[in-house]
C-alpha cells in the first residue's frame, strides 16, 4: 500500500515563529488531506488539498502531486497551535474509502 | 447543531467482554469510517462504509465488527477476540471519499 512519511517528527518554536511541515508519499494520490489534533484528541481538517495550493488565515498547504510531496505552512506561530499535525492520503489504487495516516509532526509552540 | 459525536467519551471493561462504541452523524454524509490510535502513533483504519447496509475491512479489521442500518449511525463493537483492546477510537465521515471530519473520539481501557 501507499507510504506516509511526515518530517520532522517534532517540533519546537517560539511564539510567533514560521514553520513548515512536510509530507511525503509513495505513490499517486487522489485525495490528501491536513490534520490538527489538540491535545484533547479532537481532529480538525485544516486542508483537502490533492493538488495545487490553499490558504486560510496564517496555513497555508502546497501539494505537488507530480512529485509526490505536500507542505504546511503555520505563520505567526501561537501556542493554541500546538498538537499534533497528521497528512492523510488516498492511493489511486486504493478502495475510495481507504485512507493513509502518517505518524504526524507534533509541534510545541512555547510562549 | 451538526457534526458527529461518540459516546460515551471514556469506557471501562473488563477482559472477555464485548463493547459497543457509538457514532452518529447528522451531517448527511454517505460515508462513515472507524479509527484506532495507539499513544504517540498515527491513526489506523479498521472499519469503514461508504453506503447504508455496506462496509469494508480496513487495515485492523480482526476483534472488530460494524453495522451500518442507518445512514447516520455506524457503531463498532470491540469483541473479546481483540488482543489489545485498549485505545482511542476515532469516528469519522465525509461525503462520498471526500474531506473527512472526526468525531470527539472514546477512550476505551480494558483491564
Amino acid at each position: 500500500g501507499i507510504q506516509v512519511e511526515q518530517s520532522p517528527p517534532d517540533l519546537i518554536l517560539q511564539e510567533g515563529a514560521n514553520s513548515t511541515l512536510r509530507c511525503n508519499f509513495s505513490d499517486s494520490v487522489n485525495n490528501l488531506q491536513w490534520f490538527h489534533q489538540n491535545p484533547w484528541g479532537q481532529l480538525i481538517n485544516l486542508f483537502y488539498i490533492p493538488s495545487g495550493t490553499k490558504q486560510n488565515g496564517r496555513l497555508s498547504a502546497t501539494t505537488v502531486a507530480t512529485e509526490r510531496y505536500s507542505l504546511l505552512y503555520i505563520s505567526s506561530s501561537q501556542t493554541t497551535d500546538s498538537g499534533v499535525y497528521f497528512c492523510a492520503v488516498k492511493g489511486m489504487d486504493t478502495n475510495a474509502g481507504k485512507s493513509t495516516f502518517g505518524d504526524g509532526t507534533t509541534l510545541t509552540v512555547k510562549p | 447543531d451538526g457534526g458527529i459525536t461518540q459516546s460515551p467519551k471514556y469506557l471501562f471493561r473488563k477482559e472477555g467482554q464485548n463493547v459497543t462504541l457509538s457514532c452518529e452523524q447528522n451531517l448527511n454524509h454517505d460515508a462513515m469510517y472507524w479509527y484506532r490510535q495507539d499513544p504517540g502513533q498515527g491513526l489506523r483504519l479498521i472499519y469503514y462504509s461508504q453506503i447504508v447496509n455496506d462496509f469494508q475491512k480496513g487495515d485492523i479489521a480482526e476483534g472488530y465488527s460494524v453495522s451500518r442500518e442507518k445512514k447516520e449511525s455506524f457503531p463498532l463493537t470491540v469483541t473479546s477476540a481483540q488482543k489489545n483492546p485498549t485505545a482511542f477510537y476515532l469516528c469519522a465521515s465525509s461525503m462520498s471519499s471526500g474531506r473527512q471530519y472526526f468525531g470527539p473520539g472514546t477512550r476505551l481501557t480494558v483491564t
